[in-house]
Formats: structure tokens, C-alpha cells, sequence
């Protein structure tokens, strides 16, 4: 399975900027980049993702390098409530024609008031 | 529209038991894909099921079984259950094979095998 690498940890000051990276080197030409992220005792929630070009959308947008192998999650005004656990996924295909996401251990996120 | 839905929200049982865990999909979603997440690691993949047909399965062993109802409502069943298999169990619905399509995700069933 292809993997990604995070930081374990990021901090951030409420109504600023935040910008989470990933590293995915193996990824392969048709894998798509998930992010998702979890607040404490929900499950994960989607937030967005992207094949190749630059993607926005109302929650953050996704910057992703012209070689694909590094991407960024970028909240635009971080708020208390996006306290959470990032996850930066890789689709991996499965049988069918379907794909599992394949979560690492992901970036803690601390919002700052 | 009613979100994802999981059954029951806490368990504890004794290892050799078996349990069953269940899961309502998002209305119009046809697909479940379950998940494991054991305290401080992301969720791992179980298997998935599209249209009652296990479509996909990841590396857990044939004690870990499944099954998709025609509402598309879906159960995880653990036989013979081991300490490991403490953890959050989580289930995620979409519309159709998730490949472009987004998993939205259930609360969890907290097991806890003693």
C-alpha cells in the first residue's frame, strides 16, 4: 500500500493560517489524495480531495506538488473547532473497481485561542 | 438526511466470545466500507461491501466476517474474539464505489474484549 508521512503534531493561533503537509513518494499516477480529519470521539470526516491540480472547496483548500509527491492542507482561518486529527490518504485499489483508504497515524492538530 | 448510524456505541466482552456490530448507511448509499481503529493509530481497512457483495477485504482473518442487507444497512461479526480486538469500530457509507466519491463515517462501536 502506498504510504504518506506527516508531522505528529502541529499548533496554531485561532483565525490564522494553517498549512498541514504530506509527503507521499511511491504515489502512483492514478492515486487519488485524501484528507480527513477527527475530532475527538467522532469519526473521521471528510474534508477533500484532489488528483493532480490545486482543489478548493468551503472547508480548506489542497495544494498539490507538480511531481505529486508532497501535497498541503490549507485551513484559511483556523477555529477551535478545527482542533482534530488530519489523516492524508491514498486511495489504494481493491477488487471491483473500488479503492480503500489506507490512514496513517496522521497530524494532531492543537488550535491555539 | 439521516446520517451514518452504529450499533451499539459501547460492548465489553470476554475473549472466545462473538459479537456482532451494525451499521445504517447514509440514505442512497449503497456502499459500506468497515474499519478498525485500535487507541492512537488511524483506522485500518476491513473489507467493504457494494451492493451485498463483499467487494474487497483487508488483512484481517476469516474470523472478521460481514454481510450487506438490501436496505444496504450492514453487520461486522468477530468470532472468537481476542484482546487485540479492543478497539473502535467504525463503518462508512457512500453513494456508489468510493473511488471519487467521499466515505462518510459512522460515531464508532467502542469494543472492549477482556
Amino acid at each position: 500500500d502506498a504510504k504518506t508521512t506527516q508531522p505528529n503534531s502541529m499548533e496554531s493561533n485561532e483565525e490564522e493560517p494553517v498549512h498541514l503537509p504530506c509527503n507521499h513518494s511511491t504515489i502512483s499516477g492514478t492515486d487519488y489524495i485524501h484528507w480527513y480529519r477527527q475530532l475527538p470521539s467522532q469519526g473521521p470526516e471528510y474534508v477533500i480531495h484532489g488528483l493532480t491540480s490545486n482543489v478548493n472547496n468551503r472547508m480548506a483548500s489542497l495544494a498539490i506538488a507538480e511531481d505529486r509527491k508532497s501535497s498541503t492542507l490549507i485551513l484559511h482561518r483556523a477555529t477551535l473547532r478545527d482542533a482534530a486529527v488530519y489523516y492524508c490518504i491514498l486511495s489504494n485499489p481493491i477488487q471491483g473497481g473500488s479503492e480503500k483508504l489506507v490512514f496513517g497515524k496522521g497530524t494532531k492538530l492543537t488550535v491555539n485561542p | 438526511e439521516t446520517g451514518v448510524t452504529q450499533s451499539p456505541t459501547h460492548l465489553i466482552k470476554t475473549r472466545g466470545q462473538q459479537v456482532t456490530l451494525r451499521c445504517s448507511s447514509q440514505s442512497g448509499h449503497n456502499t459500506v466500507s468497515w474499519y478498525q481503529q485500535a487507541l492512537g493509530q488511524g483506522p485500518q481497512f476491513i473489507f467493504q461491501y457494494y451492493r451485498e457483495e463483499e467487494n474487497g477485504r483487508g488483512n484481517f482473518p476469516p474470523r472478521f466476517s460481514g454481510l450487506q442487507f438490501p436496505n444496504y444497512s450492514s453487520e461486522l461479526n468477530v468470532n472468537a474474539l481476542e484482546l487485540d480486538d479492543s478497539a473502535l469500530y467504525l463503518c462508512a457509507s457512500s453513494s456508489g464505489l468510493p473511488i471519487y466519491n467521499e466515505q462518510f463515517f459512522g460515531p464508532g462501536t467502542r469494543l472492549t474484549v477482556l
